[in-house]
């Protein structure tokens, strides 16, 4: 179903840098890149997306290869309270039919002390 | 920032009961899903919906399931007829009109089923 590869698990200390990889060989010219993440049970919450270019919010910063088949999340200085699992997706269908995330296993981060 | 809302957080009930979860979208909001997550496992897609249809829905949404906008406020899921296996938490999510919009996702409603 998913059409992004993840590694399963990264830990990161905290203060660092966590730089979380995306594999996304198939995609097409005009999807988008999204990544979530997962605390606990809570609802997925929107980190940050982006087509083309490098985008950066005040959460991430994303990074998009030139050929657009991988990208890397960056948490520039990452904290305790961002353990969590994150995904990467790629929507799937056209956005005016509903254009569905499908969720992977998604990177389990463990920000350490 | 807008919020999706869940109501109730916890639902327990009795196999072969009927539940109904619900969901406030953010307001200007035009497509809806629902997702659901088992314990230990990812969160899988149920349904999309938007101008008042099914726009898709997976192989785990069968006639046990439905969805409605009643008022165009809510928007509902239902499960006929529960089951063991349906016990999971269950997110509604929702998006705007343009193209690359995200989703906002709702903060879930853990159903168990006896």
């Amino acid at each position: 179903d998913a059409k992004t590869t993840q590694p399963p698990s990264m830990d990161c200390a905290e203060g660092r840098a966590a730089n979380l990889p995306c594999n996304h060989s198939t995609i097409s010219g005009n999807e988008y890149v999204y990544w979530y993440r997962q605390i606990h049970s809570q609802g997925p919450q929107y980190i940050i997306h982006g087509l083309k270019n490098n985008e950066t919010n005040e959460m991430a910063s994303l990074i998009i290869t030139e050929d657009r088949k991988s990208s890397t999340l960056i948490l520039p200085h990452a904290t305790l309270r961002d353990t969590a699992v994150y995904y990467c997706i790629v929507r799937v269908g056209p956005y005016n039919q509903g254009g569905k995330l499908i969720f992977g296993q998604g990177t389990e981060l463990s920000v350490k002390p | 920032e807008p919020e999706v809302t869940q109501t109730p957080s916890h639902q327990v009930t009795q196999m072969g009961q009927e539940v109904i979860l619900r969901c406030v979208p953010i307001s200007n909001h035009l497509y809806f899903y629902w997702y659901r997550q088992i314990l230990g496992q990812k969160v899988e897609f149920l349904v999309s919906f938007y101008n008042n249809e099914i726009s898709e829905k997976s192989e785990i949404f069968d006639d046990q399931f439905s969805v409605e906008r009643p008022d165009g406020s809510n928007f509902t899921l239902k499960i006929r007829s529960t089951k063991l296996e349906d016990s999971a938490m269950y997110f509604c999510a929702s998006r705007g009109h343009e193209t690359n919009e995200k989703l906002f996702f709702g903060s879930g409603t853990q159903l168990s089923v006896l």
